[in-house]
């Protein structure tokens, strides 16, 4: 089975600052690797993905993560946050292999202070 | 195109009631993943029908069941209603059936239970 840690709850930072929110994952098998992002009210929109291949990732809105398998994480980063990038950020992991469902972290709230 | 959509938008319960709640998915997809999503926590898989078949099945009680019909729409089924059934619940849909295809969510829908 695959579980995921997020290890900050909370991250505030101030606007056109970089930031970083951590992401590790625990699998005895391969995995696939995602972000996504949730709005208030809203479902959730997904920022990007780790299927193969480069391990560094871009996705939309300026984000991009890294996989590192060696350490087991799949960190978010942005060189510099806007206000429209308050919300809540969650990290989720599926086996590579056969169809399994997406196991989420607990989540992320990003804060963007102006 | 539209995304995919989720009713009702809300839901108020009492315990012991039955809830249905639906999903429409986005057309061409053929696969629809239902999760739960309590208050503070990230959102947690229940059923994945892929092909009006169960593909997947995550760790809910049997009061938890799911159907799709013939048009690849859903709907989610709750019977005797616990007041730990409060959560947002998502409805996502995706082309395919595999971990690796991209899975768009619903609004969700907001159940409470009093």
């Amino acid at each position: 089975a695959q579980s995921v840690t997020q290890l900050d709850s909370q991250v505030p930072v101030f606007e056109e600052a970089p930031v970083e929110l951590r992401c590790n994952y625990s699998s005895s098998v391969s995995v696939y690797l995602f972000w996504y992002v949730q709005y208030p009210n809203q479902g959730l929109q997904l920022l990007l993905k780790y299927l193969s291949g480069s391990t560094l990732v871009k996705g939309i809105n300026g984000f991009e993560a890294e996989f590192n398998k060696s350490q087991t994480s799949f960190h978010l980063r942005k060189p510099s946050v806007h206000i429209s990038d308050t919300a809540e950020y969650f990290c989720a992991v599926s086996a590579s292999s056969g169809n399994t469902p997406l196991v989420f972290g607990k989540g992320t709230r990003l804060s963007v202070i102006a | 195109d539209a995304g995919v959509t989720q009713s009702p938008t809300h839901l108020i319960k009492t315990r012991g009631q039955h809830v249905t709640l639906r999903c429409s998915p986005i057309s061409g997809h053929k696969s629809v993943s239902w999760y739960q999503q309590v208050l503070g926590q990230g959102p947690q898989f229940i059923f994945q029908y892929y092909e009006k078949e169960e593909r997947g099945r995550g760790n809910f009680p049997d009061r938890f069941s799911a159907r799709q019909f013939p048009n690849y729409s859903s709907e989610l089924n709750v019977n005797a209603l616990l007041l730990g059934d409060s959560a947002l619940y998502l409805c996502a849909s995706s082309w395919g059936g595999s971990s690796y295809n991209e899975q768009f969510f619903g609004p969700g829908t907001r159940l409470t239970v009093l």
